[in-house]
């Protein structure tokens, strides 16, 4: 059983739609980061959430911490081929860093 | 360089080959991490490193795999007897500070392959 489950696991949409991917756990954490990552390439950090029922924005990205801290979703308006990726979360369940299977998304122009 | 670096970027190995994988982390960064990330899955922890102290190395798959950092700097990754399921994207981290709330930068990966 995967700590983190992360879904849909894959996503293929056009330009300019809107998408949420979700991260779930039955575990709570202290908290949760959001990674997206490209072929070829490490992950790159695109939040960290520690607050339950925090909510943050980057831009066009909205990232939400479940208020029991458990999930997490985040939702990306007006999607662009530039968000192509695989999307990751990331907890830090005390002395154990795990990742999540990851979201794989694809945005066709 | 701004970044971690690895390498080599891309190894084939003959099953039972001993391979070493080596990772430069940002300079003055106190933490370094090591990841194994399989074909379309996330990255699964392997190590941990602060300074040249070994934390944690619960993610070790075997005792085929061994991590070191003996000057708290450059880190290496040694696989012994290399094994077909070893196949991966093998990722390093670095960050600043101690907590695990820091921002880890990546670095590109070596994908190793076993024959």
């Amino acid at each position: 059983t995967q700590l983190l489950e992360q879904s849909p696991q894959f996503l293929s949409i056009q330009e300019g739609e809107n998408l949420t991917v979700y991260c779930n756990s039955s575990s709570v954490f202290s908290s949760l980061q959001w990674y997206r990552q490209e072929p070829g390439e490490g992950p790159v950090l695109l939040v960290t959430v520690v607050t339950g029922g925090e909510v943050k924005k980057l831009k066009r990205l909205t990232f939400q911490f479940g208020d029991a801290r458990k999930d997490s979703s985040l939702h990306i308006t007006a999607a662009q081929p530039g968000d192509t990726g695989l999307y990751l979360c990331k907890v830090d369940a005390g002395n154990m860093l795990t990742f999540g299977g990851g979201t794989r998304l694809m945005v066709k122009p | 360089g701004a970044g971690v670096s690895q390498s080599p970027r891309y190894k084939v190995a003959k099953r039972g080959q001993d391979v070493a994988l080596r990772c430069d982390p940002i300079s003055g960064h106190v933490s370094l991490f090591w990841y194994q990330q399989a074909l379309g899955q996330g990255p699964e922890f392997l190590t941990y490193f602060q300074n040249e102290a070994q934390l944690d190395k619960s993610g070790l798959p075997s005792d085929r795999f061994f991590a070191e950092r003996p000057e708290g700097s450059v880190s290496t990754l040694k696989i012994q007897r290399t094994q077909q399921e070893d196949s991966a994207v093998y990722l390093c981290a670095s960050s600043l500070g101690l907590s695990f709330l820091n921002e880890q930068f990546f670095g590109p990966g070596t994908r190793l392959t076993v024959l």
